[in-house]
């Protein structure tokens, strides 16, 4: 059973552009949770969907958004890009049980 | 207060030692615990999960959880330089709202 995805592995981009970092959750799990993780930081906890709804979301500002398909596969989308949004992205899914994570999407801002 | 509160280390100890790793939370919602290990640059991988107070062992990791306390543990034996790694624990809610400590960095010693 494939596990969790998550593309590209590794992005850059310059400051002021958009970035979209896609999410495979593992096949019948409904809920995927987004993290980010500086440098030497700890998870910082993004935006939780489920069912294809935005349960939750943490303290960052709206131009970091997402959303879930049918398919519960996520996109996450963060706007003007600052450099300090330079980190380790990171997905899990979970259904009703333990999360599983990706292997995260590492963004690069210059 | 945060919700889950980890102290993040560094913790050091030699090879062979007994690791014991905490976390304390505040919202008796939890229902679910969990730990991660998570090398550098990696995504963290799953190493117990657990949703009742008592142990929970698996090989050289014992799971520890006192609802009562608001205070889960993991216990690692005969530690090896393998597991050095930051190790994050996490909870999560019956409707599946999901957190995560700030993780604790440890470094075994050969």
């Amino acid at each position: 059973e494939a596990g969790v995805t998550q593309s590209p592995t590794h992005l850059i981009k310059t400051r002021g552009q958009q970035a979209t970092l896609r999410c495979s959750p593992i096949s019948g799990h409904t809920s995927v949770y987004w993290y980010q993780q500086a440098l030497g930081l700890g998870l910082q906890f993004l935006l939780w969907y489920d069912e294809g709804e935005e349960r939750n979301r943490g303290n960052f500002p709206p131009r970091f958004s997402g959303r879930q398909f049918p398919n519960y596969s996520s996109e996450l989308n963060v706007n003007a890009l600052e450099l300090e949004d330079s980190a380790l992205y990171l997905c899990a899914s979970s259904l009703n049980t333990e999360a599983f994570f990706g292997q995260g999407t590492r963004l690069t801002v210059v | 207060q945060k919700e889950v509160e980890q102290d993040p280390g560094p913790l050091s100890v030699p090879e062979g030692a007994i690791v014991s790793l905490n976390c304390t939370y505040s919202n008796s919602a939890f229902q679910y615990f969990m730990w991660y290990r998570q090398y550098s640059r990696k995504g963290p991988e799953l190493l117990m999960y657990t949703y009742s107070s008592g142990n929970k062992e698996d090989g050289r990791f014992t799971a520890q959880v006192d609802k009562s306390s608001k205070y889960i543990s993991l216990f690692i034996r005969d530690s090896q330089p393998s597991d050095s790694a930051t190790y994050l624990c996490a909870m999560r809610r019956q409707d599946n709202d999901m957190r995560f400590g700030a993780g604790t960095r440890l470094t075994v010693k050969p």
